[in-house]
């Protein structure tokens, strides 16, 4: 069935550097939602990419979907401690999202 | 945060017994879901709801089942639990206008369930 790789599993950074988070899939995309899940709480929604090639930026998040539809990134400009959690790309199904298996992020402070 | 309350937001209990967790909210959305998230898979689709009495099965529907009488109320029950069922359980809302994108969708606080 439908399913979105995300890679990688775990991130450690020390506070300053740059994390990227990779969300893969092998069929075409309608579109993509990111969500961040802080430790001991719920997911919450990001942003939505819908156009191919997009980019869309939060502050010290970028967010990017690919030529092709297949994939997307994240990347943190300059982590901080407050970016601690886990990081979810999510693939519209009918109605449903189909979650990526996230990207834990560890900031070293 | 958008109006989801789960109850209750802890439960331990023992395999073999059923348990009803609720899922309640006042934003007066069409759709809501129930997921279950475990360390390495993420969060998985168990049921979800779109509209009183209209629901349908997720990823990983066995052994659950799902009722909503009320557009408020999505109860989830584990007829028999099992240690298996030990987890984290989610609500989500969502608004999901027909023919459009899946909408954003909002979670609720989690419900912690141990399953002896």
């Amino acid at each position: 069935g439908q399913q979105v790789m995300q890679i990688p599993q775990y991130q450690h950074v020390q506070e300053g550097e740059d994390f990227t988070t990779y969300c893969n899939s092998s069929t075409t995309l309608s579109n993509i939602q990111w969500y961040k899940q802080r430790p001991g709480g719920h997911p919450v929604f990001l942003i939505q990419l819908v156009k191919s090639g997009e980019v869309k930026k939060q502050k010290r998040l970028t967010f990017q979907f690919g030529e092709a539809k297949k994939n997307s990134s994240l990347h943190i400009t300059a982590t901080q401690t407050t970016d601690v959690g886990t990081y979810f790309c999510a693939q519209d199904s009918s109605y449903k999202l189909i979650f990526g298996s996230g990207t834990r992020l560890l900031v070293r402070p | 945060d958008a109006g989801i309350t789960q109850s209750p937001r802890h439960k331990v209990t023992e395999t073999g017994t059923p348990v009803t967790l609720r899922c309640h909210q006042t934003e007066n959305h069409r759709y809501m879901y129930w997921y279950r998230q475990d360390p390495g898979h993420g969060l998985r689709l168990i049921h979800y709801s779109y509209g009183v009495k209209d629901t349908d099965k997720g990823e990983v529907s066995d052994g659950y089942s799902v009722s909503r009488s009320k557009t408020e109320d999505f109860l989830l029950t584990l007829e028999s639990a099992t240690s298996s069922q030990t987890s984290v359980y989610f609500c989500a809302i969502s608004g999901s206008n027909e023919g459009v994108s899946t909408d954003t969708q909002y979670f609720g606080p989690g419900t912690r369930l141990t399953v002896l």
